[in-house]
C-alpha cells in the first residue's frame, strides 16, 4: 500500500502571510492531485500534476511535483480567509489519499 | 454542485444494526469510489466499481459490502455496526477507472452509531 504523508497536520496563520504544505511518499506516483475540502462538503479538485518537476499555478496557489515524483508541495501566497479548509493530496488514481493539512487563515 | 448525489445526508443508528448508503454518480461517469473519513482526517479508500464490476479494494472491513447497479448508482452496505464505524462516508465518481481523471465527490453521509 502506498502512503502519502502530509505536513504540517494543522496550520493557523494570519491573513496575508505565505505558507507551504507538503505531501511526501517513499513511492513513485504517475500523478498527484490536490483537493480542498470545506466543512460539510466533499473534496474539490484543485490541480493534477503529472510530470516530475512540474509547477502549476492557480491564482495565488503554486503546486510543484517533485523531480522523482515522490512528493509535492502547495504554496499559498498572501493567504486569505477563503483559503481555509482541509487540503488533501491524492495519488494512484484516487486510491491513496494523504493524511491532510487543516489550514486556518485568521482575518 | 459536483453532480454526485449521496443519500441520506445523516444517519443515526445503534450498534449491531445494518445500514445502506446510496450514491448516484455524475451523469456519464462509469466509475464509483467509496471512502471513509473519520474525525477530520484524510480519506480512507474503501472500494471502487467500474461499470458494474469491482475494480479495486482498499481497507474495507468484511462487515462492509458494496455494489454498482446497471443504472450505475452504487450502494454501500454496513452491517453489525460498531461505535468505531461512526464517520463520514463519501462517494466519488469519474468517467474512467483510473488515470488522471478528476474525482467528483458527493457531500457525504454522516453516520453516527450509538
Amino acid at each position: 500500500t502506498q502512503l502519502l504523508e502530509q505536513s504540517p497536520q494543522f496550520l493557523s496563520i494570519q491573513e496575508g502571510e505565505n505558507l507551504t504544505v507538503y505531501c511526501n511518499s517513499s513511492s513513485v506516483f504517475s500523478s498527484l492531485q490536490w483537493y480542498r475540502q470545506e466543512p460539510g462538503e466533499g473534496p474539490v479538485l484543485l490541480v493534477t500534476v503529472v510530470t516530475g518537476g512540474e509547477v502549476k499555478k492557480l491564482k495565488r496557489l503554486t503546486f510543484q511535483f517533485g523531480d522523482a515524483r515522490k512528493d509535492s508541495s502547495l504554496h499559498i501566497t498572501a493567504a486569505q480567509p477563503g483559503d481555509t479548509g482541509l487540503y488533501l493530496c491524492a495519488g494512484d488514481a484516487g486510491l491513496t489519499f494523504g493524511t491532510g493539512t487543516r489550514l486556518t487563515i485568521i482575518p | 454542485d459536483s453532480g454526485v448525489t449521496q443519500t441520506p445526508k445523516h444517519l443515526i443508528t445503534a450498534t449491531g444494526q445494518r445500514v445502506t448508503l446510496r450514491c448516484s454518480p455524475r451523469s456519464g461517469d462509469l466509475s464509483v469510489y467509496w471512502y471513509q473519513q473519520s474525525l477530520d482526517q484524510g480519506l480512507q479508500f474503501l472500494i471502487q466499481y467500474y461499470n458494474g464490476e469491482e475494480r479495486a479494494k482498499g481497507n474495507i472491513l468484511e462487515r462492509f459490502s458494496a455494489q454498482q447497479f446497471p443504472d450505475l448508482h452504487s450502494e454501500l452496505n454496513l452491517s453489525s455496526l460498531e461505535l468505531g464505524d461512526s464517520a463520514l462516508y463519501f462517494c466519488a465518481s469519474s468517467p474512467q477507472q483510473g488515470g488522471r481523471s478528476p474525482l467528483h465527490f458527493g457531500n457525504g453521509t454522516r453516520l453516527t452509531v450509538t
